[in-house]
């Protein structure tokens, strides 16, 4: 079955401790991204990849990291998580002619 | 640049009534139009495409959208709603030609669909 699965699902963390949030999709797409979604603001996109090795920022890239090592996974890094980065998180895959694929996101609450 | 828009933040429709949920684009080439859908505490969900070809694309749940190139809308319909449609609904497009083609999708602000009993 095609998937994109996000680990965790829930995340309630401290400021400043690092944490990784996993993206792993079953696809072969060439295309990933992170998304966080806020209330009245939709979703916005943090970081994209269009291949291994190969990331851009997005429009709010502030206080993330990622990496594509390998095509199928994009992990989305907090080195120092804020209270202002506490949203609901999505990951996608795409490949050329397609929709895009989300994972069934992950809710960080940070405290 | 690409961009979309969804004028209504909400919509309210009464069961067994039609619903449309607007959409309107801007893109230098030409489009790719998307629609998902999203449940909550749900990831989101596709629902349809537009890539080429009919303009009227039909997709899950009995939805379907136009295609409008004139107006540059992709509007979202269905002749009868469900209180089960009720959710968020968001429109994307992808730009695939012309100098500011883009393989990324850009995607509203989203549309929460609300239908009463």
């Amino acid at each position: 079955e095609a998937q994109v699965t996000q680990n965790p699902r829930y995340l309630i963390t401290v400021t400043g401790k690092k944490l990784t949030v996993t993206c792993s999709q079953n696809m072969n797409h060439e295309y990933m991204s992170w998304y966080r979604q806020d209330p009245g603001l939709g979703l916005r996109q943090i970081y994209y990849s269009m291949n291994v090795e190969v990331t851009d920022k997005g429009d709010v890239p502030e206080g993330y990291k990622v990496s594509r090592k390998e095509k199928r996974n994009f992990p989305l890094i907090l080195e120092s998580p804020s209270p202002n980065q506490t949203s609901l998180y999505f990951c996608a895959s795409m490949g050329g002619r397609t929709e895009a694929f989300f994972g069934q996101g992950t809710r960080l609450t940070v405290v | 640049a690409q961009s979309v828009a969804q004028p209504e933040d909400q919509v309210n429709v009464a069961e067994g009534n039609p619903l449309t949920v607007k959409c309107t684009y801007s893109v230098s080439g030409n489009p790719y139009l998307f629609w998902y859908v999203q449940y909550p505490n749900r990831g989101l969900q596709f629902l349809l495409k537009y890539i080429t070809g009919d303009n009227l694309v039909k997709g899950s749940y009995g939805f379907e959208a136009e295609f409008n190139k004139s107006q540059t809308s992709f509007h979202l319909k269905k002749p009868s709603a469900l209180v089960s449609d009720s959710a968020l609904y968001f429109c994307a497009v992808r730009d695939i030609g012309g100098p500011g083609g883009s393989y990324i999708p850009t995607f509203g602000r989203g549309t929460s669909l609300i239908v009463h009993p």
